[in-house]
């Protein structure tokens, strides 16, 4: 059974800072893993989507990468800002399956 | 984008009475999902449906139920509330172009839903 982790489970970081977060997957056997973020009280957005054949993916200030060996993809923000408090998730869909297994999530806060 | 709407937005029920939640989308998208989210337990799958007619259990499945007469609803029906499902309901659906594992999943706004 595919086990996803994100670590920290929250972190609080100055403006400015480029960050990592980190989601961990217990089966490498994947088709493709999803980054979403989630303001307070509102729906998942989705960020990125990382296909099991792509190393990584970029929009704006937001690259995600994909290790299937290692079990690994980080979630990297170049300087964050104020806007960027959330809570970042990741989803993986297993291969031979349609349902994403979804992590914890990391809660994000950029103070000014 | 894929146009999936949620109703209602927010919702009290009294314990025992019986709650329909609904998820629209307005393209022809096979794989539904109704998901429930609780601090501590983050998402948590309920029921899933991958065509008319065709429903699956998810990991919390008691004292729901579901229906999909048409493509382009999903419905998810408490039986008889309880305090116990007062949370935060979402729906996605699964869409994408091209090659399957360019598929992901849209979430609807969510459904706040109050049990007293």
């Amino acid at each position: 059974k595919q086990e996803v982790t994100q670590i920290p489970a929250a972190l609080s970081v100055p403006e400015g800072e480029n960050l990592v977060l980190n989601c961990s997957f217990t089966d490498s056997a994947i088709y493709n893993l999803q980054w979403f973020r989630q303001d307070p009280g509102k729906g998942l957005t989705s960020l990125l989507l990382i296909q099991s054949s792509q190393r990584e993916q970029t929009s704006g200030r937001l690259n995600a990468s994909l290790d299937k060996s290692s079990g690994r993809s980080t979630l990297y923000i170049a300087a964050s800002q104020p806007g960027d408090s959330a809570t970042y998730l990741c989803a993986v869909r297993s291969g031979g399956s349609y349902i994403p297994t979804f992590g914890r999530g990391t809660s994000l806060i950029v103070h000014p | 984008d894929a146009g999936i709407t949620q109703s209602p937005r927010h919702k009290v029920t009294e314990t025992g009475t019986p709650v329909t939640l609904r998820c629209h989308q307005t393209e022809n998208h096979r794989y539904m999902y109704w998901y429930r989210q609780d601090p501590g337990h983050g998402l948590r799958l309920i029921h899933y449906s991958y065509g008319v007619k065709d429903t699956d259990k998810g990991e919390v499945s008691d004292g729901y139920s579901v229906s999909r007469s048409k493509t382009e609803d999903f419905l998810l029906t408490l039986e008889s509330a309880t305090s116990s499902q007062t949370s935060v309901y979402f729906c996605a659906i699964r869409a994408g172009t091209g090659d399957g594992a360019n598929y992901g999943y849209t979430f609807g706004s969510g459904t706040r839903l109050t049990v007293v």
